[in-house]
């Protein structure tokens, strides 16, 4: 089945100590968003690439980054993770960026714990 | 930009009652208007949206109606079943940023009581 998929599911990392949340999607979708959610809080966008395009949002702090080497592939890098980047991180594809027009698909998320 | 507030945060329905989640949204500019169901440990998931130029969409024992003129949206769930617990999220487009970005509500934590 075509999907969005995300490795590793749960990630523990230290304070500190890069680390790398990677996105698959087997869709061929042009666009590809990274979301943080927080317990119990609405999904916050961070970044979208539409195809080598790249998105960052105004708020989101430079410790965040992206990379989409090619269409199926997404990472999210936390260069120096802190205690309040622990959060669950979805990755979403959607065929065109039209939000109106598209819709959007989630995959399971990487849940992200920092000691 | 867009702000989208939802209510309740949290709702508790006995199995076979329906439940009822409202949202309201500021630009009246927004056109398009998702709700999303996220369970357990899982990422969110389209369940049905509704366009301004409609007033009521109906999929099976879902429903959303749009009021255009107050700006807010609800999602109803009739017939509710243990399967409807999870978080439902509601959604906007931001028309000011080409509408190519969506912003969701806080959600609210729908729990079914058998």
């Amino acid at each position: 089945d075509a999907m969005v998929i995300q490795n590793p599911r749960y990630q523990v990392t230290q304070f500190g100590k890069p680390v790398t949340l990677s996105c698959s999607q087997t869709l061929n979708h042009n666009v590809m968003y990274w979301y943080q959610q927080k317990s119990s809080q609405a999904p916050k966008l961070l970044f979208h690439y539409y195809d080598k395009d790249f998105n960052n949002e105004a708020d989101t702090p430079d410790n965040f980054q992206s990379r989409r080497p090619n269409t199926s592939f997404c990472f999210l890098d936390i260069r120096s993770p802190g205690l309040g980047d622990a959060a669950m991180y979805l990755c979403a594809t959607s065929k065109g960026r039209l939000v109106t027009q598209e819709t959007q698909y989630f995959g399971p998320g990487t849940r992200l714990l920092v000691l | 930009g867009e702000n989208v507030e939802q209510h309740p945060s949290t709702l508790s329905v006995q199995e076979g009652d329906s439940a009822v989640i409202k949202c309201t949204y500021s630009d009246s500019a927004s056109n398009y208007f998702p709700w999303y169901k996220q369970e357990l440990g899982k990422g969110p998931q389209l369940i049905i949206d509704i366009r301004s130029n409609v007033g009521e969409k109906k999929d099976q024992r879902i429903a959303v109606t749009l009021n255009k003129t107050a700006k807010h949206f609800s999602l109803h769930i009739t017939e509710t079943q243990p399967e409807d617990s999870a978080v439902y999220f509601c959604a906007a487009p931001f028309p000011n940023f080409g509408n190519e970005k969506l912003t969701f509500g806080t959600g609210t934590r729908l729990t079914i009581i058998p």
